[in-house]
């Protein structure tokens, strides 16, 4: 399997702008999972899903994030409008099962700097 | 609320010296246990987990964990550290019933030829 796929890998946008981040999870994976790492916050949970329902968004930290899951091998992050304290890196994770205790596999992220 | 702290925010080794990274965490019942390395630029990868049984666990790359219910403590060990094992270190606490894990906020690992 390729595991968990994102692109872009990197992104540098201006101010206002709307970002799009995407995920493939490992196919057969019925969790899905946004991460956000900063420096200061460390890695911070923002949604995630399972089978490709929202089940948790309280780690998003507001209106100008969203995310959809439409099928079970594809889900985006939107920003808009975008701000500089948005930068920062951005994984997707999928897992088999309650992940409680299920391990979790991390795509590479995708480093945004909003300028 | 389940918690993780990793007392050190950063450590420097010798290249083969011995490795303890240090983690404690906060949950009632027994939790579910990773730790998780993050290499430069890459994602997170398991390198091991604790259920339940033998309270020493063997991960890859060398490194074990020992799980101390008294202690409230997973900490990660290898015997010799390589100069590849300099990364971001994670450990991570889940639970039954629950799809969220809790990550703590990580050691880096600085390892000197």
């Amino acid at each position: 399997d390729a595991g968990v796929i994102q692109s872009p890998r990197h992104e540098v946008t201006e101010m206002g702008q709307e970002v799009t981040l995407r995920c493939k999870p490992i196919s057969g994976h019925d969790y899905l999972f946004w991460y956000r790492q900063t420096m200061m916050r460390g890695l911070e949970l923002l949604i995630y899903f399972n089978n490709n329902v929202p089940i948790d968004d309280s780690g998003m930290p507001e209106d100008r994030f969203s995310a959809k899951m439409p099928n079970a091998s594809f889900s985006t992050l939107k920003i808009q409008p975008s701000e500089p304290r948005d930068s920062a890196v951005y994984f997707c994770a999928s897992s088999l099962g309650t992940s409680g205790r299920e391990t979790q596999y991390f795509g590479p992220g995708t480093r945004l700097l909003v300028l | 609320a389940q918690s993780v702290t990793q007392p050190d925010i950063h450590i420097t080794v010798s290249e083969g010296a011995s490795l303890e990274l240090r983690c404690n965490y906060s949950y009632g019942a027994t939790p579910y246990l990773f730790w998780y390395v993050q290499s430069p630029g890459q994602g997170l990868q398991l390198l091991l987990k604790y259920f339940s049984g033998d309270t020493l666990v063997q991960g890859i790359k060398g490194f074990e964990a020992e799980f101390k219910r008294s202690q409230s403590s997973f900490n990660l060990r290898k015997p010799s550290v390589h100069w590849s094992d300099a990364a971001e270190y994670f450990c991570a606490v889940g639970r039954t019933s629950y799809d969220k894990v809790i990550f703590g906020p990580g050691t880096s690992l600085s390892v000197i030829p």
